[in-house]
């Protein structure tokens, strides 16, 4: 069975700042999807970031883009020139092909004026 | 866009109740996705559904079924309610294949007393 672990709780940043969110996964297969989502005060869960394992290129959105270690199995989110709405839930999930998607239990992430 | 739609936002059932959650897609998605949502454990997977009529467990199906009778709609049923089922229901949607985002509902909130 495939876990997603995201160790850190809660994390604080200035804005304008860079922050960087772990995430680490465990599956034995070689084709899947990573993805990090975003679940404001409102709830509703907005993909941020998408990542094919077969690609060795870490993906970009605007001022989200990711580290992808395939051999660590380790996929962390970062967040450039932070803003106020950042401020967030911010989950890993990892989907292999025709399968279900596990999500990691999340970290809060704060962003102070 | 992408529209995923459930029932209510917030809920209230007495213990015992037998209650139903319904989520509808408008994207003709093949998958369709029951998440509970706890503080502190992340989203944990309920059930899924990859077509009509096909359903898997997921992580924690015991008190719970659920119904796909039309490709657009996904309902989850809680047979008899619990204290313990007081939590957020996400539903979510995603094509399978290479373009596997999914996408979520606002999530309903359900209280059972």
């Amino acid at each position: 069975a495939q876990t997603v672990t995201q160790s850190q709780p809660e994390m604080s940043v200035q804005e304008a700042e860079t922050v960087t969110l772990s995430c680490t996964y465990d599956t034995s297969e070689s084709n899947y999807y990573l993805f990090w989502y975003k679940q404001p005060p409102s709830r509703q869960m907005i993909l941020v970031i998408r990542q094919e394992a077969y690609k060795q290129q870490n993906a970009t959105e605007n001022r989200f883009s990711v580290n992808f270690q395939k051999a660590a199995k380790s996929f962390s989110l970062k967040i450039s020139d932070s803003q106020l709405g950042d401020t967030a839930m911010y989950f890993c999930a990892f989907m292999k092909l025709h399968s279900k998607l596990t999500f990691g239990k999340g970290i809060t992430l704060s962003v102070r004026p | 866009d992408v529209k995923v739609t459930q029932s209510s936002r917030y809920l209230v059932k007495r213990t015992g109740e037998k209650v139903f959650l319904e989520c509808v897609q408008d994207m003709d998605h093949e998958n369709m996705f029951w998440y509970r949502q706890d503080p502190g454990l992340g989203l944990r997977l309920i059930y899924f559904s990859y077509d009509v009529k096909m359903k898997e467990k997921g992580d924690i199906p015991e008190g719970y079924s659920v119904s796909r009778e039309k490709k657009e709609r996904f309902s989850l049923i809680l047979e008899s309610a619990s204290t313990n089922q007081t939590s957020m229901y996400l539903c979510a949607s995603s094509f399978v294949g290479v373009n596997t985002e999914a996408f979520f509902g606002q999530g309903t909130r359900l209280t059972v007393v």
